[in-house]
């Protein structure tokens, strides 16, 4: 069955350091690959999505992922962390079957001031 | 446009009680689903329809019903409840293309419930 593992629960970083989310999945047929994030108290919201082509894909706020097949990974990276990132972050891919959501549980970003 | 909508933010139940959670949509996505999100467990699909009248069932459908008679509500009910079914339930939207979910989920507030 189609899996999506988040390695971390949460990930503590400062402020204006770097920051590396991972994400995995199992190997599909097709894949369509999403980072949502969810603020505190709020819904999921689109952060970027790997559909097809270049295999690095950006944010408008400063993240972006890249798409590993080989790795099978799609790992979130920013270069410089701000109070404002301070959120939990999804991974998901697009199962095959039924065109379904998978979702990994999620990774909580905590920025240290 | 007001996006997704979602009533109640909070409700408490006692076991056996049943009710309604309320989802309405302004965008005409055809495509709606119900989430259910647990600490550690990310989020789960409970039912999805991909157009007015067709609703199918997600990864954890029992104890809920779903129906769908516009484009633009979708409510979630709960039969009879049980303190397992304390949750957050995001109902989200999305265009869809051939029934098939695209590429971004529209989701909204959330509904915080404790079964008791």
């Amino acid at each position: 069955a189609q899996s999506v593992t988040q390695l971390d629960s949460q990930v503590p970083v400062f402020e204006e350091a770097p920051v590396e989310l991972r994400c995995n999945y199992s190997s599909s047929v097709s894949v369509y690959l999403f980072w949502y994030v969810q603020y505190p108290n709020q819904g999921l919201q689109l952060l970027l999505k790997y559909l097809s082509g270049s295999t690095l894909v950006e944010s408008i706020n400063g993240f972006e992922a890249e798409f590993n097949k080989s790795q099978t990974s799609f790992h979130l990276r920013k270069p410089s962390v701000h109070i404002s990132d301070t959120a939990e972050y999804f991974c998901a891919v697009r199962r095959d079957s039924n065109y379904q959501l998978i979702w990994g549980a999620g990774t909580k970003l905590i920025i240290k001031p | 446009n007001a996006g997704v909508t979602q009533t109640p933010k909070f409700q408490v139940l006692k076991t056996g009680q049943s009710m309604t959670l309320q989802c309405a949509q302004d965008m005409n996505h055809e495509y709606m689903s119900w989430y259910r999100q647990d600490p550690g467990m990310g989020l789960r699909l409970i039912h999805y329809s991909v157009g007015a009248g067709i609703t199918d069932q997600g990864e954890v459908p029992n104890g809920y019903n779903v129906s769908r008679s516009t484009t633009e509500d979708f409510p979630l009910r709960l039969l009879s409840a049980a303190p397992s079914q304390t949750s957050v339930y995001f109902c989200a939207s999305s265009y869809s293309v051939s029934g098939q979910v695209p590429y971004e989920q529209y989701f909204g507030p959330g509904t915080r419930l404790t079964v008791t």
